[in-house]
C-alpha cells in the first residue's frame, strides 16, 4: 500500500524567510505532484516531477525529486503572504497507468507579515 | 491549461435523497476520471477510478452501491450519492486525465446532507 507522509503539517513563518516542505512516500512511483489549495477551493496544480533529480521552479517555489530516497521537497524562497495556503504532495502508483493519486495530509502554511 | 468543471458547486439535500454530481472535461478528452472526497481540514481520499465505457474501480472501503459512478463519454463522468446521510457530507472533487500524466482537478462540489 502506497503511503505518503508530509511534514510539517503546519507551518507559520514570516515574510522573507525560506522554508522547505518534505514529502516521503513508501513505494516506487514514477510521478509526484504538488498542489496548492486555498480555503474552500479545489486544487491548483503546481508541479509534476517524473524522474530522479527532477527540479522545477515557478516564482518563489521550487520542487525537487529524489526517487532513490523516495523524497520530494517543496522549497519556498523569500516567502510572501500570498503563498499562504495548504500544500499537498501526491504520488501516483508505479507503472504510469491510470491509477488515482495518493495524497499526503497537507501542509497548512501561514505566512505572516 | 485544461479545464475541468463540476456541477453543482454546492448542494444541500435531505437525508435519504440521492444527489448527482457531474464532472466534465471541457477542452480535452478524459480517458480516465477520478473521484475524491475531502472532509474538513483533511486530505483528499481517492474514492474510485472510472474509464470511459467501463465499470468504475472503487477503493477499499468505498461502497459501490452507495456511490454510483457513470463515465458515459470521454468528457463526462457522474457521481451519484444514493440515499445520502449526514455522514456523506463532504467536499467531492473530480479529476480528469487525458493522454498525458497531468491530472486536472475540478472546482469541487460541497455536499451537505441535513
Amino acid at each position: 500500500e502506497l503511503k505518503v507522509e508530509q511534514n510539517p503539517l503546519f507551518l507559520s513563518m514570516q515574510e522573507g524567510k525560506n522554508y522547505t516542505i518534505y514529502c516521503n512516500y513508501s513505494t516506487t512511483s514514477d510521478r509526484l505532484y504538488w498542489y496548492r489549495q486555498d480555503p474552500g477551493k479545489s486544487l491548483e496544480s503546481l508541479f509534476v516531477l517524473l524522474s530522479n533529480g527532477a527540479v522545477k521552479q515557478e516564482g518563489r517555489l521550487m520542487a525537487s525529486l529524489d526517487t532513490k530516497a523516495r523524497l520530494s521537497t517543496l522549497h519556498i524562497t523569500a516567502a510572501v503572504h500570498d503563498l499562504s495556503a495548504t500544500y499537498f504532495c501526491a504520488v501516483g502508483a508505479s507503472g504510469g497507468g491510470a491509477d488515482g493519486l495518493t495524497f499526503g495530509k497537507g501542509t497548512h502554511l501561514i505566512i505572516q507579515p | 491549461g485544461a479545464v475541468v468543471s463540476q456541477h453543482p458547486s454546492w448542494v444541500i439535500c435531505k437525508s435519504g435523497t440521492s444527489v448527482k454530481i457531474e464532472c466534465r472535461s471541457l477542452d480535452f478528452q478524459a480517458t480516465t476520471m477520478f473521484w475524491y472526497r475531502q472532509f474538513p481540514k483533511q486530505s483528499l481520499m481517492l474514492m474510485a477510478t472510472s474509464n470511459e465505457g467501463s465499470k468504475a474501480t472503487y477503493e477499499q472501503g468505498v461502497e459501490k452501491d452507495k456511490f454510483l459512478i457513470n463515465h458515459a463519454s470521454l468528457t463526462l463522468s457522474t457521481l451519484t450519492v444514493t440515499s445520502a446521510h449526514p455522514e456523506d457530507s463532504s467536499f467531492y472533487i473530480c479529476s480528469a486525465r487525458g493522454s498525458g500524466v497531468m491530472a486536472y482537478f475540478g472546482p469541487g462540489t460541497r455536499l451537505t446532507v441535513l
